[in-house]
């Protein structure tokens, strides 16, 4: 199966600072990929839709200039969380949809990232 | 996007026992998919229901829908302490679209 690598797994920052989130598809190209917020024992909330050659989809809430998202190639998007505070503490998890007949509909997530800002 | 509803939020069995967990969404789908994600991990894909599939079966799974009710459910049969983990259901509305997820159960299975 497709497999997407995410990295870093765990990351703590002062607050303030920001931090690159990477997430690419190993062995198959995805135009399209997605970056999702999840707080503990809750379910996965879409932030982004992630466009390779363009510019990224905002979901309604999300702030586009807090949560930078670049998807330079058909492998890699970054996900930056810029001027990172306590408040934006949480599991980040990316994803990207599956090639092929009957793989399209399926989505391959990265193991995600955990980010704690102090 | 407005998340589904998923009961019970949390499950606890003993192994060898079946598990069943329900979805209920809002809008209507052209798939919906459950997935299952160990603690700090990311989301592995499950199943894929198509809108006009009814039922369907894969190993010990298997995911019933019925989309005049706007549901959906899960069945581990004979589970398994691995099987510990929450699942999530969620739906698309295309081809590669982005999926809307429900708010999950946390399955726990004791030996």
């Amino acid at each position: 199966g497709a497999v997407v690598s995410q990295h870093p797994s765990w990351v703590i920052c002062k607050s303030g600072t920001s931090v690159k989130i990477e997430c690419r598809s190993l062995d198959f190209q995805a135009t399209t990929m997605f970056w999702y917020r999840q707080f503990p024992k809750q379910s996965l909330m879409l932030m982004a839709t992630s466009n390779e050659g363009s510019k990224a989809t905002y979901e309604q809430g999300v702030e586009k200039d807090k949560f930078l998202i670049n998807h330079a190639s058909l492998t890699l998007s970054t996900l930056t969380v810029t001027s990172a505070h306590p408040e934006d503490s949480s599991f980040y998890i990316c994803s990207a949809p599956g090639r092929g007949a009957g793989a399209k509909n399926i989505q391959y997530f990265g193991a995600g990232t955990r980010l704690s800002v102090l | 996007s407005q998340q589904g509803e998923e009961d019970p939020q949390a499950l606890s069995i003993q192994e060898g026992e079946n598990a069943t967990m329900n979805c209920s969404y809002k809008t209507s789908i052209n798939n919906l998919q459950w997935y299952r994600q160990n603690s700090g991990r990311g989301l592995v894909h499950l199943i894929l229901i198509r809108s006009n599939e009814r039922e369907k079966h894969s190993g010990r799974l298997r995911v019933t829908l019925d989309t005049s009710k706007k549901s959906s459910s899960l069945l581990i049969t004979a589970s398994r302490a691995a099987d510990t983990a929450s699942y999530f259901c969620a739906t698309d509305t295309g081809t590669a679209s982005k999926l809307t997820f429900g708010t999950g159960t946390r399955l726990q299975v004791t030996l």
